[in-house]
């Protein structure tokens, strides 16, 4: 079925350096969105891409959606401790649910 | 604005048992969907209910099943309980308005189900 690959699976990062997550389709989306789970948590949204080419950004977080619609990325500047956890993009392929991808967990080395 | 409330947090059974979940969407939310979370599958969508109908079912056996009521609380079921059936099981609320559409989804805490 239709599914959307996440890379990398994690991440290990110095506190203060930059990471970027990757979502990937082999169609077109719609729109994507971005999910957040601390450890021990439940998932949180934290923003919807709609537009080919957006970017959008959240204090040290820029969202990424790609020209064709079928790709989009997560760069996080200046890590902290604040933003481990585990990020999820997700889509919906017009089939009444949202189908997360696998994840990319990252961790903070202070 | 009370958020999604599921319940209970933490659940313990044995294998053959059954267990029944229990979720209370946002006020206003008639969409409820129900998802699975193991560590090395992340998050697998098991249904998804709108006005008391199922509109969506992914990929669990038939042992695994749910039920909306007319309040828009959700209940969902497990019977026969295997040990592969541990893991975090997350309910999410959305309005549910339209096929496609850019809804986002608030999750409940979810329920830590292990089974021995």
């Amino acid at each position: 079925g239709q599914q959307v690959m996440q890379i990398p699976q994690y991440q290990h990062v110095q506190e203060g350096e930059d990471f970027t997550t990757y979502c990937n389709s082999s169609t077109t989306l719609s729109n994507i969105q971005w999910y957040k789970q601390r450890p021990g948590g439940h998932p949180v949204f934290l923003i919807q891409l709609v537009k080919s080419g957006e970017v959008k950004k959240q204090k040290r977080l820029t969202f990424q959606f790609g020209e064709a619609k079928k790709n989009s990325s997560l760069h996080i500047t200046a890590t902290q401790t604040t933003d481990v956890g585990t990020y999820f993009c997700a889509v919906n392929f017009n089939d009444y649910k949202l189908s997360f991808g696998a994840g990319t967990t990252v961790t903070v080395r202070a | 604005k009370a958020g999604v409330t599921q319940t209970p947090r933490y659940l313990i059974k044995t294998r053959g048992q059954q267990v029944t979940l229990s979720c209370s969407p946002i006020s206003g939310h008639r969409s409820v969907s129900w998802y699975q979370q193991t560590p090395g599958q992340g998050l697998q969508f098991l249904f998804e209910y709108f006005s008391e109908t199922q509109r969506n079912k992914g990929n669990f056996p038939g042992r695994f099943s749910g039920r909306q009521f007319s309040n828009s609380r959700s209940e969902m079921n497990v019977s026969t309980l295997e040990l592969g059936d541990s893991a975090l099981y997350l309910c999410a609320s959305s309005l549910g308005r339209r096929l496609g559409t850019n809804e986002k989804l608030f999750f409940g805490s979810g329920t830590q189900l292990s089974v021995l």
